[in-house]
């Protein structure tokens, strides 16, 4: 059963860049691909992107400009690196499998709460 | 703004049936994507419920069901547990995007 655990700083000072990380367990890099999707206290979900094991990758468009995703097939895992953070990019940040662009997300992480402030 | 429409919140006895709508477009759901379904419980990581339209996971009780027709989805929870209090989200691929759209989430009360 595939796990995803991610990792990474719990507070932002704004106008910084966030780096998360997402590990896998128990699954080939190859097997998905891995998506990023974030949820803001209280709200709904939002899908931040997601990539391949080849390093192919797509974003929200809303994010595009601001969102580098990366993949270490070494170490099993994949990054997120979102500029340029605000008060409003304040969420619990997922990883997640994916099976690809007409399928669902399954299974998640565990999320990592993002909080950004000086 | 979520790309698709769901009603804010739900309620329903224990024992009785309620539905959760997933309005969507013609980009999205209109254009024949799949829908599918997750539940979150409070202070989990959402988890998949129904995907590709109709298809239960391994593990997920009948009691949940969901259909799609035109620009539209929905989720049916018949006999109402307590446990079933939770926030359920619809997602689909919306082609005009060119990437995964979420509903804005139901909050689903137990009375």
């Amino acid at each position: 059963q595939v796990q995803l655990q991610e990792s990474g700083p719990g507070l932002v000072k704004p106008l910084e860049t966030l780096s998360l990380t997402c590990s896998i367990s128990d699954a080939s890099i190859g097997s998905y691909f891995w998506s990023w999707i974030r949820q803001p206290p209280g709200k709904g979900l939002e899908w931040i992107g997601y990539i391949y094991y080849t390093g192919s990758t797509n974003y929200n468009p809303s994010l595009k400009s601001r969102v580098t995703m990366s993949v270490d097939a070494s170490k099993k895992q994949f990054s997120l690196k979102l500029t340029s953070m605000t008060a409003a990019d304040t969420a619990v940040y997922y990883c997640a499998a994916f099976g690809g662009w007409n399928t669902w997300f399954d299974p998640w992480g565990q999320g990592t709460l993002v909080t950004v402030s000086s | 703004q979520s790309v698709l429409t769901q009603p804010p919140s739900v309620s329903g006895a224990p024992g009785q049936r309620v539905t959760i709508s997933c309005t969507g477009s013609s980009s999205n759901i209109g254009a024949d994507f799949d829908v599918h379904w997750y539940q979150q419980l409070p202070g989990a990581a959402p988890k998949i419920l129904i995907h590709g339209n109709i298809n239960r996971p391994s593990g997920v009780p009948d009691r949940f069901s969901a259909s799609k027709s035109g620009t539209s989805a929905s989720l049916a929870i018949t006999g109402l547990q307590t446990e079933d209090e939770a926030d359920y989200y619809c997602q689909s691929y919306d082609n005009s995007l060119s990437g995964s759209v979420f509903g804005g989430g139901t909050k689903l009360i137990v009375l």
